[in-house]
């Protein structure tokens, strides 16, 4: 089955404690990103990459670390979690623009930072 | 930049009934234009897109929207809904810019159906 997996699904931390959230997908797309989404704010892109090695920052990135070190996978790491980052995040893929491609998401992944 | 402005934030409506659900977007190019649903815990399902073309889409669920260039607009309708309905919506467009295939999402309409 065609999908994006996000893990974990909840998380609940503590200030400063650094944490990977997960990113799978299994439909060889070339582009991916991260979303978060706010009460009032709707979603808002964190970070995003067009390939292996190739990322770069969304509208919010303060805070966030990306990697792409193999196409299916972009994990996020919040290298010191602040509770300004309780948000429920979403990982999405896509193939790249020139085939009307839409972006598949993941379930979503809420954290709690303390 | 491009932005999506949802004007409700809630709509209740009555099972059975009529729905709309407005979205009116700022894009300067051809706007590649979404519809999702977030129900209740879960994440977001693709409900419809307009890329280019016939200008009334048809979506998932029994869901259509229609493209409207001159108000820049791209309202979501259902002729009845059903409880199962209930659940937020959001529009979004879709920007391509050096590569970065952005969705810009409205803040989202929760919808709410009565018996």
């Amino acid at each position: 089955e065609a999908q994006v997996t996000q893990n974990p699904r909840y998380l609940i931390t503590v200030t400063g404690k650094k944490l990977t959230v997960t990113c799978s997908q299994n439909m060889n797309h070339e582009y991916m990103s991260w979303y978060r989404q706010d009460p009032g704010l709707g979603l808002r892109q964190i970070y995003y990459s067009m390939n292996v090695e190739v990322t770069d920052k969304g509208d919010v990135p303060e805070g966030y670390k990306v990697s792409r070190k193999e196409k299916r996978n972009f994990p996020l790491i919040l290298e010191s979690p602040s509770p300004n980052q309780t948000s429920l995040y979403f990982c999405a893929s896509s193939l790249l623009r020139g085939s009307y491609n839409e972006q598949f998401f993941g379930p979503g992944t809420r954290l709690t930072v303390l | 930049a491009q932005s999506v402005t949802q004007p409700d934030i809630h709509i209740t409506v009555s099972e059975g009934a009529s729905l709309e659900l407005r979205c009116n977007y700022s894009y300067g190019a051809t706007p590649y234009l979404f519809w999702y649903v977030q129900s209740p815990g879960q994440g977001l399902q693709l409900l419809l897109k307009y890329f280019s073309g016939d200008t009334l889409v048809q979506g998932i669920k029994g869901f259509e929207a229609e493209f409207k260039r001159s108000q820049s607009s791209f309202n979501l309708r259902k002729p009845s809904v059903h409880w199962s309905d209930a659940a937020e919506y959001f529009c979004a467009v879709e920007s391509s810019n050096f590569g970065n295939e952005k969705l810009t999402f409205g803040t989202g309409t929760r919808l709410t159906i009565i018996p």
